[in-house]
């Protein structure tokens, strides 16, 4: 059973504009999460990361939010670029799980110019 | 970001062969991971050690050995690589003080 899910498979938006991909997670035990950026046939990049002390985490145009109670992560680009396009994964660690890390499955993300 | 190398990229093999996977570190991280990652899904963990002489299977079962006798190399063997190992492979690292892990660029593997 998927313990981090991303739904939606692919998300298609016009550059300058907001991008929001979602994450959901059924562990409870979860409370690091973080966003990685890949390319094809690259390695994936660190984004960013939220402790589950905090609801929202912002770095330059990339923020993510925390909602706890629905165990739901969001990340948001603002303002959206066509060098964003890639692949995104959420990931979640659990204190104690020695940094192992959990993935989703990924989603696409398409900006048009 | 960490420092983290693997070759080869990219690498096409005939079944039965052994391969070695390298992977390398320049940031002194103790922690050390090996995912195997499918288009359009997620990565799944095989392999990680906590240090040198640490080794540990992951939650995805791999036919693939590592060892870890230096801190900053971390390599994966194939003894004899099928079709179905076909895939990518990531490596990465993590400092003690984080959950934070690095990757490196990958190596996509086709076993014909």
């Amino acid at each position: 059973d998927q313990q981090v899910k991303q739904n939606s498979p692919s998300l298609s938006v016009q550059e300058g504009r907001i991008s929001i991909l979602n994450c959901d997670y059924t562990n409870s035990m979860f409370d690091y999460f973080l966003w990685y950026k890949k390319y094809p046939a690259e390695g994936p990049t660190f984004l960013i990361s939220i402790s589950s002390i905090k609801d929202k985490n912002e770095d330059g145009r990339f923020t993510v939010f925390l909602n706890k109670s629905a165990k739901h992560l969001s990340l948001h680009i603002v303002p959206s670029q066509p060098g964003d396009s890639a692949v995104y994964f959420c990931a979640a660690s659990a204190s104690g799980a020695n940094s192992k890390l959990t993935f989703g499955k990924g989603i696409t993300l398409s900006v048009r110019p | 970001e960490a420092d983290i190398y693997q070759t080869p990229r990219y690498l096409v093999i005939g079944t039965g062969k052994k391969i070695t996977l390298e992977c390398s570190q320049t940031m002194g991280h103790d922690k050390m991971y090996w995912y195997q990652q499918d288009p359009g899904m997620e990565l799944h963990l095989i392999h990680y050690s906590y240090g040198v002489n640490s080794t540990e299977k992951g939650d995805l079962s791999s036919e693939s050995t590592v060892s870890r006798i230096r801190t900053e190399h971390f390599p994966l063997t194939l003894e004899s690589a099928r079709p179905s190992h076909t895939s990518q492979y990531l490596c990465a690292s993590t400092p003690d003080y984080s959950s934070t892990q690095y990757f490196g660029p990958g190596t996509r593997l086709l076993v014909l």
